[in-house]
């Protein structure tokens, strides 16, 4: 069974600060992919990376594939209220099963 | 379509009875995936299919949830003798194939059994 675990399940921090969310299993993966869910909406997502090693950037954002293609990590510098949202990890190429981390539940406070 | 469509949106049943919940994916679509996603957590897979062939249904709770997808397009994911615990969100992602990783979701379908 390959299982997804997100670490913190729960994040509140201040307007500007940075913060690390972590995803990690004991299973290898072809890609993995971060998804932000907004309340009442579905997930979209908002990266893939595919290989070991690789840094992907997304404005504020930056996404890590580990080496061993087992983790990934999201970064966010000078977190702002928008980011606010559930954060979700998702592994399994495409064809492949799909399955997803328990969420980061991020709130930012003004 | 333009996007993932689940029907209904919103269903109330009485405990017993059997229930049908339809997602008509992304045209062309290869891959469709059933989740149940409990409320601030993240989606719990159930089954999926690649075209026509149900290719995992290891996530199904047991055998009173069914699926299938006859023709490769549409999905239906059908609970027998609901009970209270099948109250959830339950929601449909369609992926457009072996090179495509980006999972497109519908907005889902709150089921209420009481």
């Amino acid at each position: 069974t390959q299982l997804l675990e997100q670490s913190p399940q729960f994040l509140s921090i201040q307007e500007g600060e940075n913060l690390t969310v972590y995803c990690n299993s004991s299973s290898v993966f072809s890609s993995l992919q971060w998804y932000r869910q907004e309340p009442g909406e579905g997930p979209v997502l908002l990266v893939t990376v595919v290989t070991g090693g690789e840094v992907k950037k997304l404005k504020r954002l930056t996404f890590q594939f580990g080496d061993a293609r087992k983790d990934s990590s999201l970064h966010i510098t000078a977190a702002q209220p928008g980011d606010t949202g559930l954060y979700l990890c998702a592994g399994g190429g495409g064809a492949q099963k799909l399955v997803f981390g328990q969420g980061t539940r991020l709130t930012i406070n003004p | 379509g333009a996007g993932v469509s689940q029907s209904p949106r919103y269903k109330v049943t009485k405990r017993g009875q059997d229930v049908a919940l339809r997602c008509d994916p992304i045209s062309g679509h290869v891959s469709l995936y059933w989740y149940r996603q409990a409320l601030g957590q993240g989606p719990e897979f159930l089954t999926y299919f690649n075209y026509e062939a149900q290719q995992d249904k290891s996530g199904l709770p047991n055998d009173r949830f069914s699926a299938e997808r006859p023709e490769g397009s549409i999905s239906t994911l059908t609970i027998q003798r609901t009970e209270q615990r099948d109250s959830a969100m339950y929601r449909c992602a369609s992926r457009g194939g072996q090179l495509a990783t980006e999972a497109f979701f519908g907005q889902g379908t709150r089921l209420t059994v009481v």
